[in-house]
């Protein structure tokens, strides 16, 4: 089946510690993208990337980094300069940086502990 | 700055009334597209509709259907005959294209609550 894999679904994680969310993506789409969801709030983005090996800050990426090595994978890492990780993250993905739909994955919710 | 509105924090109806959920935008683009998403328990954003700037006709998708109106920034979903199913919370999304990419600006979301 075709779609976007977040890994994994739920994660917990101590204060000071780096953590890495998992984004792979089978759409052959250009560009990913992650955002976080709150509680009672709209969606916010984090970071994005139009093509591999590059990759912009979005409105909220103090605190975390990316990497885009491969066009089908984006991971995301929440270090522990991110006050406030507790969060549902949404990984997305668009078959051309402009224009074009935005799909999603499942997410994956991380606690800090 | 853009900025998208849903007033409706929560609604709750009865199976089969039909319900419609709002939606204002705000953007300084000519062109531009306007999105809604359905969230479901599970968490994944699952697409609904996607809908031109220059585009104002309405869309109808089997109990789904849109209206949107340049002249006073909105862009309303209207569920005819709302079953459990349809119990979510619902996004709408205005996006930005006049950047390099791409980029969904949320509005923060109307959870629908269908009872029985």
């Amino acid at each position: 089946d075709g779609g976007i894999t977040q890994s994994p679904k739920y994660l917990f994680r101590k204060e000071g510690q780096n953590v890495t969310l998992s984004c792979e993506q089978n759409l052959n789409h250009d560009a990913m993208y992650w955002y976080r969801q709150d509680p009672g709030q709209g969606l916010r983005l984090i970071y994005y990337s139009q093509i591999v090996n590059d990759f912009q800050k979005g409105d909220i990426a103090e605190g975390y980094s990316v990497s885009r090595e491969k066009k089908e994978s984006f991971p995301l890492t929440v270090t522990s300069a991110q006050k406030n990780p507790t969060a549902f993250y949404l990984c997305a993905s668009s078959r051309t940086p402009l224009r074009d739909t935005i799909y999603f994955g499942e997410g994956s919710w991380l606690t800090v502990v | 700055a853009q900025k998208v509105t849903q007033a409706q924090t929560e609604i709750s109806v009865v199976e089969k009334e039909d319900v419609t959920l709002d939606c204002v935008y705000e953007t300084r683009d000519t062109t531009y597209y306007l999105f809604w998403y359905k969230q479901p328990p599970s968490g994944e954003l699952v697409f609904l509709i996607r809908r031109n700037s220059f585009d104002e006709q309405n869309e109808i998708s089997g109990r789904y259907s849109w209206n949107f109106q340049k002249s006073t920034s909105s862009f309303n979903f209207t569920i005819t005959a709302s079953q459990v199913v349809d119990s979510a919370v619902y996004f709408c999304a205005l996006s930005d294209v006049t950047g390099t990419a791409s980029k969904l600006t949320f509005g923060t979301g109307t959870r629908l609550q269908v009872t029985l």
